[in-house]
């Protein structure tokens, strides 16, 4: 069974700090995404990968970026974390043509 | 944005009841799809409908696609209380887009 794991269930940072939001697939997946989920909003991408050290950017890449120096592990970067990023984080892996794995997520608050 | 919609963005039932939840969405698909989440949790994978088909089961699940309109649906038959989640339809096809979800209670 594919197991996707996020470093933190729940992250406290204040502004101005750089924020690293880790996430690691066992399932030897090419893509993996990041999605910002807000009440309302559904979820919205942020950032996908679909090779190591290849990274295109979703809907809403402002404010963030990625990492993708292996295939297991995605990392998302707040460069400057602002309290309008304060959300849930869901990092998700996939193996075309198959549905995407998720996650349990990262509750972030900026503070 | 291409993100889809879905409809009634909160729906609440007694058990034993089904609940039908439509989604729309945007652009041209391979395949649909819909997710499960449970509060504070993850997305979790319920079933694929592909462009060519119109209609899947999965147990108490059924799901239609109508591809002239842009349209699905997810039925749950006999609904119980651990069907109380959020549903999230998910479009795919250049790109992957969820849609914004619908918020299931389903009352003892």
């Amino acid at each position: 069974d594919v197991k996707v794991t996020q470093s933190s269930r729940y992250l406290v940072k204040r502004t101005g700090e750089k924020v690293f939001l880790e996430c690691v697939q066992d399932m030897d997946h090419e893509n993996m995404f990041w999605y910002r989920q807000d009440p309302g909003l559904g979820l919205r991408l942020i950032y996908f990968s679909y090779d190591v050290k290849m990274k295109e950017k979703g809907d809403i890449p402002e404010g963030y970026s990625v990492s993708r120096e292996k295939k297991e592990r995605f990392s998302l970067i707040l460069e400057s974390a602002s309290t309008n990023q304060t959300s849930m984080y869901l990092c998700a892996s996939r193996k075309e043509p198959q549905p995407q794995h998720f996650g349990d997520g990262t509750r972030l608050s900026i503070l | 944005s291409q993100q889809g919609e879905e409809d009634p963005q909160a729906l609440s039932i007694q058990e034993g009841e089904n609940a039908t939840m439509n989604c729309s969405y945007k652009t041209s698909i391979n395949n649909l799809q819909w997710y499960r989440q449970n509060s504070g949790r993850g997305l979790v994978h319920l079933i694929l409908i592909r462009s060519n088909e119109r209609e899947k089961h999965s147990g108490r699940l059924r799901v239609t696609l109508d591809t002239s309109k842009k349209s699905s649906s997810l039925l749950i038959t006999a609904s119980r209380a651990a069907d109380t989640a959020s549903y999230f339809c998910a479009q795919d096809g250049n790109q992957f887009y969820f849609g914004t979800g619908t918020s299931l209670t389903v009352i003892p």
